[in-house]
């Protein structure tokens, strides 16, 4: 089993849907979640952290359940340039600073 | 400030050589990492350092080499490219080395075609 798994997608949704993304993880030690956002063929860039409270940015909400070991991310309004790949990524517990990185979400927004 | 900057963007190798990948920020960052990401896979770590002269092996890091001897540079080498080692080679930065995972900063990527 991997240690983080999302669906590959593609999702294709168009301008104005909500859509919703899940990501699951096998370490029940991990503590830091994140959502990274990928352009076809550039580098990562952090779209938001995941609290266990939940949290807002915008259009997009980040959620945590540790029981189930998931994480979400909903976007709502979708635009246009939210086309993009969202990678799930978990802390690997008792190291410095490593991250597991899922093999990402695809989503594509339609006019 | 040019943050993480890779070089080269794109390069294509025969089976069997070596070459280095560079990686620097300027930001003062104790951490760096290596990834590697393919079609399916997500990225994947091959070593990593919380600092100047400290080095430590990823998930995959065999066929790789790394050294830290600044803050600012890590960069990785090829030792015999082979063919499983086409992909995109990320290069990463974080503030602090040990605790909390905080935002990874990312290079552009360096494309290495082995053939």
């Amino acid at each position: 089993r991997k240690e983080v798994e999302q669906d590959p997608g593609p999702f294709n949704v168009p301008e104005g849907a909500t859509v919703a993304f899940n990501c699951t993880y096998s370490n029940s030690a991990s503590q830091s979640f994140f959502w990274y956002r990928q352009d076809c063929r550039k580098e990562p860039k952090l779209l938001m952290s995941v609290y266990s409270s939940g949290n807002e940015d915008g259009r997009f909400t980040a959620q945590l359940n540790r029981a189930s070991q998931y994480i979400s991310l909903l976007i709502r309004d979708s635009k246009l340039s939210d086309s993009a790949t969202y990678l799930c990524v978990v802390n690997s517990p008792g190291g410095y600073n490593k991250l597991i990185f899922g093999a990402g979400t695809r989503l594509a927004v339609h006019p | 400030n040019a943050g993480v900057t890779q070089t080269p963007k794109f390069q294509v190798l025969k089976t069997g050589q070596s070459m280095t990948l560079q990686c620097a920020q300027d930001m003062n960052h104790e951490y760096m990492s290596w990834y590697r990401q393919d079609p399916g896979m997500g990225l994947r770590l091959i070593h990593y350092s919380v600092g100047a002269g400290i080095t430590d092996q990823g998930e995959v890091p065999n066929g790789y080499n790394v050294s830290r001897s600044t803050t600012e540079d890590f960069p990785l080498r090829l030792l015999s490219a082979a063919p499983s080692q086409t992909s995109v080679y990320f290069c990463a930065s974080t503030p602090r080395a040990a605790g909390l995972a905080d935002t990874q900063y990312f290079g552009p990527g360096t494309r290495l075609t082995v053939l």
